[in-house]
């Protein structure tokens, strides 16, 4: 059974500070990594996917990286700003294309 | 595009009555997903649909849950007879094919009393 883990559980940062949240797996047959975004009260925002022979996918300033064979992924957001408070899950979808999801990082950015 | 509708957003409820939740996926998807999240648990995977049809329905918790998917552009969550222990969110999501992005819709948060 696919385990997904996000450290930390949470994250406090000034403004302008870069993000780092990491998400790792322990089965590493995946077919794609997807983070998320979920606001309090609010469904899930998808904000990057990665096919399993990628390496990495950015959007502005949003960049996620994947190395399956250490069962890593890392989502970096550059220079903080408080509307990018929030809860961040990446999930996994493996072969039978379910998605597994990580408890998620809560994210706080300080004005 | 409307995205995923739910409906209702909010329910509350007496313990041993049933509920219908309700699920609009996003036109031209193919794939209906319905999720629960818990503190404790997270959000699992109840069941999907392909093309309305039930593909893998081994995350639904128990006989009193089950979900239906008449059309490409409905489908429902029931749960007969609710008990505490089902309060959640519980998510409606989909897709245009299996590897492509879900999108979520807003949840439904149940309260059993």
């Amino acid at each position: 059974k696919q385990e997904v883990t996000q450290i930390p559980a949470a994250l406090s940062v000034p403004e302008g500070e870069n993000l780092v949240l990491n998400c790792s797996f322990t089965d590493s047959a995946i077919y794609n990594l997807q983070w998320f975004r979920q606001d309090p009260g609010k469904g899930l925002t998808s904000l990057l996917l990665i096919q399993s022979s990628q390496r990495e996918q950015t959007s502005g300033r949003l960049n996620a990286s994947l190395d399956k064979s250490s069962g890593r992924s890392t989502l970096y957001i550059a220079a903080s700003q408080p509307g990018d408070s929030a809860t961040y899950l990446c999930a996994v979808k493996m072969r039978d294309y379910k998605l597994s999801f990580g408890a998620g990082t809560t994210v706080t950015v300080r004005a | 595009d409307a995205g995923v509708i739910q409906s209702p957003r909010h329910e509350v409820t007496e313990m041993g009555q049933e509920v219908t939740l309700r699920c609009k996926p996003i036109s031209g998807h193919d794939y209906l997903f319905w999720y629960r999240q818990t503190m404790m648990r997270g959000l699992e995977l109840l069941i999907y649909f392909n093309n309305n049809v039930p593909i893998d329905d081994s995350g639904m918790p128990e006989d009193r849950f089950s979900a239906k998917m008449p059309n490409a552009s409905f489908s429902t969550l029931k749960i007969q007879p609710s008990e505490p222990r089902d309060s959640a969110v519980y998510f409606c999501a989909s897709s245009w094919g299996q590897g492509e992005k879900q999108y979520f819709g807003p949840g439904t948060r149940l309260t059993v009393t």
